[in-house]
C-alpha cells in the first residue's frame, strides 16, 4: 500500500485553466503539507495542515487554495494557471506538527506543465 | 545569504568510495537536522535525523552536526550504485513547524 499517494502523476494544461491535485495518506498522520519543487530542484513549503486546520501559508498566491476534507486528505486547487506554476508538486505527511515529530513522508509528486 | 547552502554538485564517484555531502546554514536557531534522499522522478525519503549537535550512524550512513560551525555532513561508506540519487539536507528551528531544505546534491556512484 502506498503511504502517501497523489494524483495525477502528470498534468499538462493551458495557461488560464483551473486544475486540482489530490493527496491521500494512510499513515494515520495528523499533519499534511504541499511542497513545490522548481526546475532547479529547490523544494519549498507552500502549506501545512494539522487536523484539517491551516497552519502554514507560505506567501503563496491566492490562486492556490488547499482543501482538507479530513485529516487523511489534502487537495490543492490552482486557479488561472500561469507559466511560472510549472513545477513538481509534492504532498507530504508527518506524525506531528512540530519538533521531533516532523518527519516528512512524501508522495511521488505531480509534474505540472503549463503551456 | 540563503538560510541553507548546499553544493548542487554533480558529484561522481566510483563504487566503494567514501562520499561526503555537506550543508552550511546561517540560522543559529536550527535544532533539527535531516537528510533526505530523492531518486529520479520520486519523492524525497527521510534518510537520517539528528537533534542538536553530534553524530548519528545507521549502517553505511553517518550524519554529523557541528552547530558551532553551522555545518552538517552526511558520510556514505562503501558507496553503491543504488546510492545514486539527489541528497537534500533539511533543518528546522525548535518550536517551528517549517522545514527548510537545501537545494540538493546530485550523486552518481559508478560501478
Amino acid at each position: 500500500d502506498t503511504a502517501v499517494s497523489q494524483t495525477p502523476k502528470y498534468l499538462v494544461t493551458q495557461m488560464g485553466n483551473d486544475k486540482s491535485i489530490k493527496c491521500e495518506q494512510n499513515l494515520g498522520h495528523d499533519t499534511m503539507y504541499w511542497y513545490k519543487q522548481d526546475s532547479k530542484k529547490f523544494l519549498k513549503i507552500m502549506f501545512s495542515y494539522n487536523n484539517k486546520e491551516l497552519i502554514i501559508n507560505e506567501t503563496v498566491p491566492n490562486r492556490f487554495s488547499p482543501k482538507s476534507p479530513d485529516k487523511a486528505h489534502l487537495n490543492l486547487h490552482i486557479n488561472s494557471l500561469e507559466l511560472g506554476d510549472s513545477a513538481v508538486y509534492f504532498c507530504a505527511s508527518s506524525p506531528a506538527l512540530g519538533g521531533i515529530g516532523v518527519k516528512l513522508f512524501f508522495g511521488s509528486g505531480t509534474q505540472l506543465s503549463v503551456l | 545569504q540563503k538560510e541553507v547552502e548546499q553544493d548542487p554538485g554533480p558529484l561522481s564517484v566510483p563504487e566503494g568510495a567514501i562520499v561526503s555531502l555537506n550543508c552550511t546554514y546561517s540560522n543559529s536557531a536550527f535544532q533539527y537536522f535531516m537528510w533526505y534522499r530523492q531518486y529520479s522522478r520520486k519523492g524525497p525519503e527521510l534518510l537520517m535525523y539528528t537533534y542538536s549537535s553530534g553524530n548519528k550512524e545507521d549502517g553505511r550512513f553517518t550524519a554529523q552536526v557541528d552547530k558551532s560551525s553551522k555545518y552538517i555532513s552526511l558520510f556514505i561508506r562503501d558507496s553503491q550504485p543504488s546510492d545514486s540519487a539527489t541528497y537534500l539536507c533539511a533543518m528546522m528551528e525548535g518550536g517551528s513547524e517549517k522545514l527548510v531544505f537545501g537545494k540538493g546534491t546530485k550523486l552518481t556512484v559508478n560501478p
